[in-house]
């Protein structure tokens, strides 16, 4: 079956434009996850969805960056006003039930330039 | 709050030498323990998991042991290959089952 996909892969931004990244979850599965990869470093969480439900997002970083699953399946991340410091790749994963203890799947990411 | 640390690389190691990456976590509660790993133009895929103490983690030769009394899950394999190379990263669950990453360890592996 199809994995986590993500697009688009690549996307380059002038500093203080808008974009908008999607996620294609495996289906069925309930829990998607956002997370904030820097170049060398681990991914740091964004935000968490249980079906439509936005739980937590606590990670994100300041009120440019949102998020949205409305129909309980794909979901968007949007970042308005670029700026050179949002420069990452963007990681999407989803797992199929709520608890803790589940395997998140990841998509391929999306690698974010501003510039 | 939480968190995990995990030795910085790059490790370089030869073909058939014996692997340990080491990983520590501070956590309220007890969360679950994984090791993702990123093979080069790859995504990130699990490589094992813990999800109690004690508990050993176990796959592709790869192992880790969930131990709560030093807060570690340290991976080992006893002989590694070329194609192990990657990025491997240390990682415990937090709050609604998000994850806490390390910031990674790049392994070497050569003829």
């Amino acid at each position: 079956g199809a994995g986590v996909s993500q697009s688009p892969r690549y996307k380059v931004a002038k500093r203080g434009q808008d974009v908008a990244l999607r996620c294609d979850p495996i289906s069925g599965h309930v829990s998607l996850f956002w997370y904030q990869q820097a170049l060398g470093q681990g991914p740091e969480f964004l935000t968490y969805f249980q079906n439509e439900a936005q739980l937590d997002k606590s990670g994100l970083p300041s009120d440019r960056f949102f998020a949205e699953r409305p129909e309980g399946s794909v979901s968007t991340l949007k970042i308005q006003r670029t700026q050179q410091e949002d420069s990452a790749v963007y990681l999407c994963a989803s797992s199929s039930q709520v608890m803790r203890r589940d395997e998140q799947f990841f998509g391929p990411g999306t690698r974010l330039t501003v510039l | 709050g939480n968190s995990v640390t995990q030795m910085e690389g790059p490790v370089t190691l030869s073909e058939e030498a014996f692997l340990t990456i080491n990983c520590t976590y501070t956590a309220t509660g007890y969360p679950s323990l994984f090791w993702y790993v990123q093979y080069p133009g790859e995504g990130l895929q699990l490589l094992l998991k813990a999800t109690k103490a004690d508990d050993k983690g176990s796959n592709k030769g790869f192992e880790a042991t969930y131990r709560k009394e030093t807060t570690s899950f340290h991976l080992e394999k006893g002989s590694v290959q070329v194609s192990d190379s990657a990025v491997y990263f240390c990682a415990s669950s937090g709050n609604t089952g998000k994850l806490i990453f390390g910031q990674g360890t790049t392994l070497q592996v050569k003829p």
